[in-house]
């Protein structure tokens, strides 16, 4: 079965800092994988996938995530947190097959001044 | 850009009664899905949706839950008979095909309080 682990429900960084959200997969199949950004009273917004392409992956707002097969990672950066960046994070894992996708718990990402 | 809507925004029933969730999916998608975040917990997938039938459902949607397409462009979910445990934000989405890769496009959400 596929899942997602999300590391801290809680990060804290300052304005200008890097940006790193952690997130582990499990599947016993070669997963995709996204990245999902979640703003007060909003919908989720799709940040970034990965899809057996390249394994270094840019998104919206200058995120970026990396698929690590023998880590089993694909933990999300942004090297420098601004204000607007403060949210919820969804990692999330699909497979070819199903149609479901299946999130992970999510961490909320709070930036300081 | 095309974005995928939900009304409303907020529910309150009571407990045992029934409700209809909308949505409108962005209109050249093909497929269409329900996820539920009760509160402090994961986004879960309820169920999908194409060509008029249930593509897959989870556990979770069971014969409390339904899903119609009425006419071309709305797609709802109806939960009868409410629980207490109902009470989630209900997100919708939609996408282009159902590929596992293809990216779904979700809603804003409706939050359900049942009482």
């Amino acid at each position: 079965a596929q899942s997602v682990t999300q590391l801290g429900s809680h990060v804290s960084v300052s304005e200008g800092a890097l940006v790193l959200l952690r997130c582990n997969y499990s599947s016993s199949v070669p997963p995709y994988l996204f990245w999902y950004v979640q703003y007060p009273n909003q919908g989720l917004q799709l940040l970034l996938k990965y899809t057996s392409a390249a394994t270094l992956v840019k998104g919206i707002n200058g995120f970026e995530a990396e698929f690590k097969k023998s880590e089993t990672s694909f933990h999300l950066t942004k090297p420098s947190a601004h204000m607007s960046d403060a949210a919820e994070y969804f990692c999330a894992v699909s497979k070819d097959g199903g149609f479901k996708t299946i999130f992970g718990a999510g961490t909320r990402l709070f930036v300081k001044a | 850009e095309p974005e995928v809507t939900q009304t409303p925004s907020h529910q309150v029933t009571q407990m045992g009664q029934e409700v209809i969730l909308r949505c409108v999916p962005i209109s050249n998608h093909l497929y269409f899905y329900w996820y539920r975040q009760i509160l402090g917990q994961k986004v879960e997938f309820l169920v999908s949706f194409y060509n008029n039938e249930i593509s897959e459902k989870s556990e979770i949607f069971d014969d409390q839950f339904s899903v119609e397409r009425p006419d071309g462009s709305n797609f709802t979910l109806k939960i009868r008979s409410t629980k207490l445990e109902d009470s989630a934000m209900y997100f919708c989405a939609s996408s282009e095909s159902g590929g596992a890769a293809d990216t779904q496009y979700f809603g804003p959400g409706t939050r359900l309080t049942v009482l």
